[in-house]
């Protein structure tokens, strides 16, 4: 079993939609959730992150976690088609010299005009 | 500042070819990583580095050697080519102090036929 499990999609919308992306893990010791967003043929680069619990919002974008239940989700508010990419969500536990993280398989989103 | 930059962005090998892909940045972070990106598989770390001079290996390490001469730089070589080293490469950078963002280069595509 991975880590980090997620649905990769694909995940087709229409414009304005609000758009749930999830993913679940089993290491109980991590502390730091992310979200990076990857556009096609790019690198991808950091979107949000949370640290512990709770929620966080940027714009129309909101982060949840729920460590009880081991469970990220991203939330997209008025969904546009510059929102299409894929969304990997990352993490890593507290602490380490190293600063890895474990990253999600990714869920491809396309959001129709 | 071009953060991080890759070369060569395409490369088409042979099986049982060498090759070496080069990893700049120009953030001054101390910590630099090598991921591959496979469908169904997400990133999934190589090797990585923790300052000039070092090296460790990450999750798929076989088949891969790195070198850090120069803290910019953070060099993966190929000895001996493979089919299933088929992939596309991502580098990434980051400070030892942010436990949550790395920055990624724009990738390197690679064929092994």
């Amino acid at each position: 079993q991975k880590e980090v499990e997620q649905d990769p999609g694909p995940l087709s919308v229409p414009e304005g939609a609000i758009v749930s992306l999830n993913c679940t893990y089993s290491n109980s010791a991590f502390q730091y959730f992310m979200w990076y967003r990857q556009y096609s043929r790019k690198g991808p680069e950091l979107l949000m992150y949370t640290y512990s619990s709770g929620n966080k919002e940027d714009g129309r974008f909101t982060a949840q976690v729920d460590k009880s239940s081991k469970y990220i989700s991203l939330f997209i508010r008025d969904s546009q088609p510059s929102d299409s990419a894929t969304y990997l969500c990352a993490m890593k536990p507290q602490g380490g010299a190293t600063n890895k993280l474990i990253f999600g398989t990714g869920t491809l989103l396309a959001v129709q005009p | 500042n071009a953060g991080v930059t890759q070369t060569p962005k395409f490369r088409v090998l042979k099986t049982g070819q060498s090759m070496t892909l080069l990893c700049a940045q120009d953030m001054n972070h101390e910590y630099m990583y090598w991921y591959r990106q496979d469908p169904g598989m997400g990133l999934r770390l190589i090797h990585y580095s923790v300052g000039e001079g070092t090296t460790a290996k990450g999750e798929v390490p076989d088949g891969y050697n790195v070198s850090r001469l120069k803290k910019q730089n953070f060099l993966l070589g190929l000895e001996s080519a493979a089919p299933s080293q088929t992939s596309v490469y991502f580098c990434a950078s980051g400070l030892a102090g942010t436990t949550y963002e790395q920055y990624f280069g724009p990738g390197t595509r690679l064929t092994v036929t």
